[in-house]
């Protein structure tokens, strides 16, 4: 089945607590990509991916880091939390261009 | 930077009624894509109808079309038909020639029975 897998799907941590989210696609897509979901806001993209080894960052890349050492995965690192990173995350891949596949969604709470 | 605007941040219909979701946004390119995906409260994220800047002819999907209006910037959902599963949050998206994705406030709609 063609997924995008997304762990964990609920996450309380603290503050400076270094965590990872990962994210993995079985569907040999190029494009991967980071995002955040606050109330009122929409979605923010955090990072993107072209391709493997290369990263760009969207609107919101402060506090966050991302790899892209295979195309399969793409996890997010958070290494100094804040509580103004507590959000909804959301990992996506596609085929440039096309459908975005989303994962699951990861709640975070930094307290 | 580029902004993706919802003017709309709730909408409510009678079921079987047509709405219409507006979308604008700013942009310098000439080629990118759009997008309008639907999030339901079970917080999927599911794809509804997607439209390149170059082709001018507007895109549907069953129930679901848009009117894009490039050189007004403008690319409106209307939805036909409305059916209670329809409840949802729409986001309007806009892919820049770099696949950067700005996305829009989103717009809550409610079907009502």
């Amino acid at each position: 089945e063609a997924q995008v897998t997304q762990n964990p799907r609920y996450l309380i941590t603290v503050t400076g607590k270094k965590l990872t989210v990962t994210c993995s696609q079985n569907m040999n897509h190029e494009y991967m990509s980071w995002y955040r979901q606050d109330p009122g806001l929409g979605l923010r993209q955090i990072y993107y991916s072209m391709n493997v080894e290369v990263t760009d960052k969207g609107d919101v890349p402060e506090g966050y880091k991302v790899s892209r050492k295979e195309k399969r995965n793409f996890p997010l690192i958070l290494e100094s939390p804040s509580p103004n990173q507590t959000s909804l995350y959301f990992c996506a891949s596609s085929l440039i261009g096309e459908k975005l596949f989303f994962g699951s969604g990861t709640q975070l709470s930094v307290l | 930077a580029q902004t993706v605007t919802q003017s709309q941040p709730e909408m409510s219909v009678q079921e079987a009624e047509t709405v219409t979701l507006s979308c604008t946004y700013d942009t310098s390119e000439n080629n990118y894509y759009l997008f309008w995906y639907k999030q339901p409260p079970s917080r999927q994220m599911i794809l509804v109808i997607r439209q390149e800047a170059y082709k001018q002819q507007n895109a549907t999907e069953n129930r679901f079309s848009v009117n894009f209006q490039k050189a007004a910037k403008s690319f409106s959902l209307k939805i036909s038909d409305s059916q209670l599963g329809d409840t949802a949050m729409y986001f309007c998206v806009k892919a820049r020639s770099n696949y950067q994705l700005i996305w829009g406030a989103g717009t809550k709609l409610i079907i009502k029975p």
